[in-house]
């Protein structure tokens, strides 16, 4: 069985300054891949970033990187040079097989003060 | 040009009623998908299709019944509905990685 966990359920941060979401994981597959969700207030639920369990190298997407440790099976989400539309729920997912039956985090909530 | 459209958005509806909701997806992928966010925002997989035939199906009672005339299209039918049916469901499609999610049906059991 797969576990996502969020230990955050809020978090605030500084407009322009960086933020870290954290995200830990259990599985007991050898491969899987790890995503990340945000969803605004609007309820869309918007892809941001993905990270394959074999990637070597951390995924990037713009302002958003995620930082893989994969012996602590951790996928912290970062986001630099935060903004205020970045205020909105975000949500750590994995899959095995495919992404569809992805199991997610409870979510943390992030505002960004102006 | 919407890559994921659900339709209604909103639906409230009284105890007992059977409603549906539709999901089209213009992305050309093989799997489909309908997700149910409660109020405590959880997210939970219910059901998946890939080109018209079933291939997940979680703990989720009959009264649930998902119908895939086509790979493009995934419906969600409802019958007598509880109040516990109240939350957010969303469609999603894939071709192998990314979940493309629709905008979601916000449904509401009075």
């Amino acid at each position: 069985a797969q576990k996502i966990t969020q230990t955050q359920p809020g978090m605030f941060v500084q407009e322009k300054e960086a933020v870290t979401l954290d995200c830990t994981y259990d599985t007991s597959d050898q491969s899987y891949g790890l995503f990340w969700y945000k969803q605004p207030s609007s309820g869309e639920m918007i892809f941001l970033i993905y990270q394959g369990s074999y990637d070597e190298q951390n995924a990037t997407e713009g302002r958003y990187s995620l930082n893989f440790q994969k012996a602590r099976k951790s996928a912290n989400l970062v986001i630099s040079a935060s903004q205020l539309g970045d205020s909105a729920m975000y949500f750590c997912a994995m899959s095995n097989t495919n992404a569809g039956k992805s199991t997610f985090g409870d979510g943390t909530t992030l505002t960004v003060k102006p | 040009d919407t890559a994921v459209s659900q339709t209604p958005k909103y639906l409230v509806t009284q105890m007992g009623n059977d409603k549906s909701i539709k999901c089209e997806q213009n992305l050309g992928h093989d799997t489909m998908y309908w997700y149910k966010q409660d109020s405590k925002k959880f997210l939970k997989i219910m059901f998946s299709y890939n080109n018209k035939e079933l291939i997940i199906n979680e703990t989720v009672p009959n009264r649930f019944s998902p119908k895939s005339p086509d790979k493009a299209h995934l419906n969600l039918h409802i019958n007598s509905l509880e109040l516990g049916d109240s939350a957010v469901y969303f469609c999603a499609s894939t071709s192998g990685v990314k979940l493309f999610f629709g905008s979601g049906t916000q449904l509401s059991v009075l």
